[in-house]
């Protein structure tokens, strides 16, 4: 069935470590991805997406990595920092949907420690 | 920069009663969404809407949803009788073609007592 999940649920790091965040997802067939980062009572805020034709893709501190052989997306944030605090969704596009809407993984909370 | 807007906040409702919710998409944006997220749970999706049609929605959406756009910049999500269930959060989204970003607004907590 449709689903995408995360490794684990929460990931503390130190200030100025670097940070990766892992999913799972199911459907081998999805051609897109994004990851979302969620503060506290706001909206998931885009960072960065992906589509099935790359293998990686880079943003500003921030990475994404797509393993279509295992179905694996990871996002790397380089030198976190207290505001990259948040919980942090994968989410992919389904095949066979063309409406253009997301499946959500669980979320990671990443906490950053001064 | 743009964004979609959601309004109110915060809606406090009882049980049973209808509620509006209101969004205010993207302005040059085709495809509009309404996801759900119950506390501390992940983001679910409910609906998607473009050329004024419900083009695909979830199990979530049953017949007590609907939604509309009832001009050229709103789109509401209705839900006729709330059930304590419902209390959620409920996100707003836009995109102009499918595969790309997504743009969200802030959500409104809707609180059924």
């Amino acid at each position: 069935g449709e689903s995408v999940g995360l490794h684990l649920p929460t990931l503390s790091v130190q200030e100025g470590d670097n940070s990766i965040i892992n999913c799972a997802y199911s459907n081998s067939a999805s051609d897109y991805f994004i990851w979302y980062k969620q503060e506290s009572g706001k909206g998931p805020q885009f960072i960065i997406d992906i589509r099935s034709n790359m293998d990686k893709r880079q943003g500003q501190r921030v990475t994404v990595l797509l393993n279509k052989t295992v179905k694996h997306l990871s996002l790397q944030i380089a030198a976190t920092q207290p505001g990259d605090s948040a919980v942090y969704f994968c989410a992919e596009n389904p095949p066979f949907s063309n409406t253009g809407k997301l499946i959500f993984g669980q979320g990671t909370t990443l906490q950053v420690k001064p | 920069e743009p964004e979609v807007t959601q309004t109110p906040s915060h809606q406090v409702t009882q049980m049973g009663q209808e509620v509006i919710l209101r969004c205010v998409p993207i302005s040059n944006h085709l495809y509009f969404y309404w996801y759900r997220q119950i506390l501390g749970q992940k983001v679910e999706f409910l609906v998607s809407f473009y050329n004024n049609e419900i083009s695909e929605k979830s199990e979530i959406f049953d017949d007590q949803f609907s939604v509309e756009r009832p001009d050229g910049s709103n789109f509401t999500l209705k839900i006729r009788s709330t059930k304590l269930e419902d209390s959620a959060m409920y996100f707003c989204a836009s995109i102009n073609t499918v595969n790309t970003e997504a743009f969200f607004g802030q959500g409104t907590r809707l609180t059924v007592v």
